[in-house]
């Protein structure tokens, strides 16, 4: 029962190099999301997927890229890493998109861009 | 633009004693409201929610009181532990229309042996 597994924990990059974060659920949740959480701000939501084979911006998707590659995996890309990039990373689910649902997170990725 | 905010930025209370952390949120549309704790070094864990058609709501130890009036919702929690120890925040949702989960900035939350 490990609910939501993000994959790496940590991770530096150069600046212009590429890197993808994987997540995935276990708990056959319809909805996923990607976060970044940063210093003195609230979580801001990247990207979502409200349901397999969907994929939609959100807040702050500049820079990123998303695949919802089946109803367990959500991956997040970063084609060329910046600076501004630098922060902590959560993936999230639910059981459906659009409703007060409690999300389950994973613990997270720390990403470093240098 | 909308926002949900926290009063304190730091909360200190003595073990045993009963923590209440505060949220006020912006848009009186939003119909749910969730509490989050996050430890150090690990996701935001989902603690406990409430209908916008509710005042108050009691979990294990925790208490969320919302005052639509004033736009405002807190955190209770009873008998402080050590473990309590974390970053809390809330989220607000909004369904109707444009749908909205929005997270707070949070309140640390320091439990003093």
């Amino acid at each position: 029962n490990a609910g939501v597994t993000q994959t790496p924990k940590f991770q530096v990059l150069k600046t212009g190099q590429s890197m993808t974060l994987q997540c995935a659920q276990d708990m056959n949740h319809n909805s996923m999301y990607w976060y970044r959480q940063d210093p003195g701000m609230g979580l801001r939501l990247i990207y979502y997927s409200a349901s397999e084979g969907t994929t939609d911006k959100g807040e702050v998707p500049n820079g990123y890229n998303v695949s919802r590659l089946n109803k367990r995996e959500f991956s997040l890309r970063l084609e060329s890493a910046a600076p501004s990039q630098t922060s902590v990373y959560f993936c999230a689910s639910s059981e459906f998109y659009r409703g007060g649902y409690g999300y389950t997170f994973g613990s997270g990725t720390r990403l470093t861009v240098v | 633009g909308e926002s949900v905010g926290l009063h304190l930025p730091t909360l200190s209370v003595q073990e045993g004693d009963n923590s209440i952390i505060n949220c006020a949120y912006s848009n009186s549309a939003s119909d749910y409201f969730i509490w989050y704790k996050q430890e150090s070094g690990k996701g935001p864990q989902f603690i406990i929610d409430i209908r916008s058609n509710m005042d108050k709501r009691q979990g294990q130890r925790v208490t969320v009181l919302l005052n639509k009036t004033v736009k405002h919702l807190s955190l209770q929690i009873a008998a402080t532990q050590p473990g309590d120890s974390a970053v809390y925040f809330c989220a607000e949702v909004t369904t109707s229309g444009t749908y909205k989960y929005i997270f707070g900035t949070g309140t640390r939350l320091k439990v003093l042996a």
